[in-house]
């Protein structure tokens, strides 16, 4: 069973601060790591993709692959109150057609 | 442009009902699919369709029939669906089979 794991949360942060969210994936040849957001009622939304290690960055976002460690991460600075979603990380399988979802991380901005 | 359109939105049916969604893409993506969420729950893969063919069906009651009648359009046929039924019904489309999924608006169907 390919797993995708993620802490349920709520993550809850200030305003103004950063958010860390973290993915772990069992399967050692996945080769893309995507992170989605999803508001409450509406469909996942791209974040950023991510194929090589290291650190990815587009505006507020930050991902992180580290595929020794088997870990995705994405950060976001000066979190903001419409940042307030669940974030999917996902996981190409090997056959490369389906996503393995994690099941999200609830993150909640406060004012 | 990432659009991927879905209907309708909303979706109210009987169990005897035949009803079919609807996804569209004009993006020149030759890989579509169709995915089923529950509430707080992950999206789960029903259908795969690579150049028009389907390539992956996750174990879907008959139910759920698919259709790619072109490369920019995949229906969902459904027909006898039970209340358990009752979910977000997902499009996604991407380039090729392997590359990054958009998400459609969705349709939130319940099977009364």
């Amino acid at each position: 069973q390919k797993e995708v794991e993620q802490n349920s949360g709520p993550l809850s942060v200030p305003e103004g601060a950063i958010a860390s969210l973290n993915c772990t994936y069992s399967d050692r040849v996945s080769q893309s790591f995507f992170w989605y957001r999803q508001y409450s009622g509406k469909s996942p939304e791209l974040i950023m993709s991510i194929y090589s290690n290291g650190d990815k960055e587009d505006g507020r976002f930050t991902a992180q692959l580290n595929k020794a460690s088997q870990y995705v991460s994405l950060l976001i600075r000066d979190s903001q109150p419409s940042d307030s979603a669940t974030y999917l990380c996902a996981v190409n399988s090997n056959s490369g057609y389906a996503l393995n979802f994690g099941k999200g991380t609830s993150l909640l901005v406060t004012p | 442009d990432t659009e991927v359109t879905q209907t309708p939105k909303h979706l109210v049916m009987g169990m005897t009902n035949k009803k079919s969604l609807k996804c569209e893409q004009h993006m020149g993506h030759r890989a579509m699919y169709w995915y089923k969420q529950k509430a707080k729950k992950p999206p789960e893969l029903m259908f795969v369709y690579s150049y028009e063919k389907l390539s992956i069906n996750e174990s879907v009651p008959s139910r759920f029939s698919p259709e790619c009648p072109n490369s920019s359009l995949l229906n969902l046929h459904l027909h006898a669906l039970q209340p358990e039924d009752s979910a977000l019904y997902l499009c996604a489309s991407s380039a090729q089979a392997e590359e990054t999924q958009y998400f459609g608006p969705g349709t939130r169907l319940l099977v009364l």
